[in-house]
């Protein structure tokens, strides 16, 4: 199957700086990818679709100026949690979906787990 | 409004058969999707149907009813291993998944 990587599996931050989070389709290009946060005991919460060359949609709610999405190539999404805090400790996990996946199966990262001090 | 239901926690024993069940309603319907997430880590792909009726796949086995809005998860055998949070999602006319809050299985010996 595919594999889709991100990049760190963990990060601990202090309050005020920014985190990136990279996610990479090792083995297909991913035109569409998503990003997901899921709060303990919770379902996953989409919060944008990033499109490959174009900006990202976010979903109602979340904040696009503070969850900065960059999609530049076809093999990398990246995540940047500007002037992080507490709150935003969570769980984040992307996801892709290549060319000519027609089943729209969506492949999965490992995830990032970011605490906010 | 879109929406996804399925139990929030369920409990089996080892070796016996479990079932949980996903009902959905959404805009539209391209498919419904179950994942597998272990505490801790990203969900895994276990199956896709966008047809009527059951995808066998080893010791897990899907089943859809559109007309019904319904879909079921079966599990045999059960192991240890299978303990973990079982996530329906549908996709809907615009091919965006709506997630389930997942069932926790817990599995006993």
């Amino acid at each position: 199957g595919a594999v889709v990587s991100q990049h760190p599996s963990w990060v601990i931050c202090k309050s005020g700086t920014s985190v990136k989070i990279e996610c990479r389709s090792l083995d297909f290009q991913a035109t569409t990818m998503f990003w997901y946060r899921q709060f303990p005991k919770q379902s996953l919460m989409l919060m944008a679709t990033s499109n490959e060359g174009s900006k990202a949609t976010y979903e109602q709610g979340v904040e696009k100026d503070k969850f900065l999405i960059n999609h530049a190539s076809l093999t990398l999404s990246t995540l940047t949690v500007t002037s992080a805090h507490p709150e935003d400790s969570s769980f984040y996990i992307c996801s892709a979906r290549g060319q000519g996946r027609d089943t729209g199966e969506l492949f999965f990262g490992e995830g990032s787990r970011l605490t906010v001090l | 409004g879109q929406n996804i239901d399925q139990p929030t926690e369920m409990t089996a024993t080892e070796g016996a058969i479990v079932q949980i069940n996903c009902t959905y309603q959404t805009s539209g319907f391209n498919g419904l999707f179950w994942y597998q997430q272990h505490a801790g880590e990203a969900p895994t792909f276990l199956s896709y149907n966008v047809l009527d009726g059951l995808e066998e796949k080893g010791r897990f086995s899907s089943f859809l009813s559109r007309s019904k809005g319904y879909s079921y998860l079966l599990l045999k055998e059960l192991q240890m291993k299978d303990s973990a949070s079982y996530l329906c999602a549908a996709m809907d006319s615009n091919y965006q998944l709506i997630w389930g809050a997942g069932t926790k299985l817990i599995i006993k010996p």
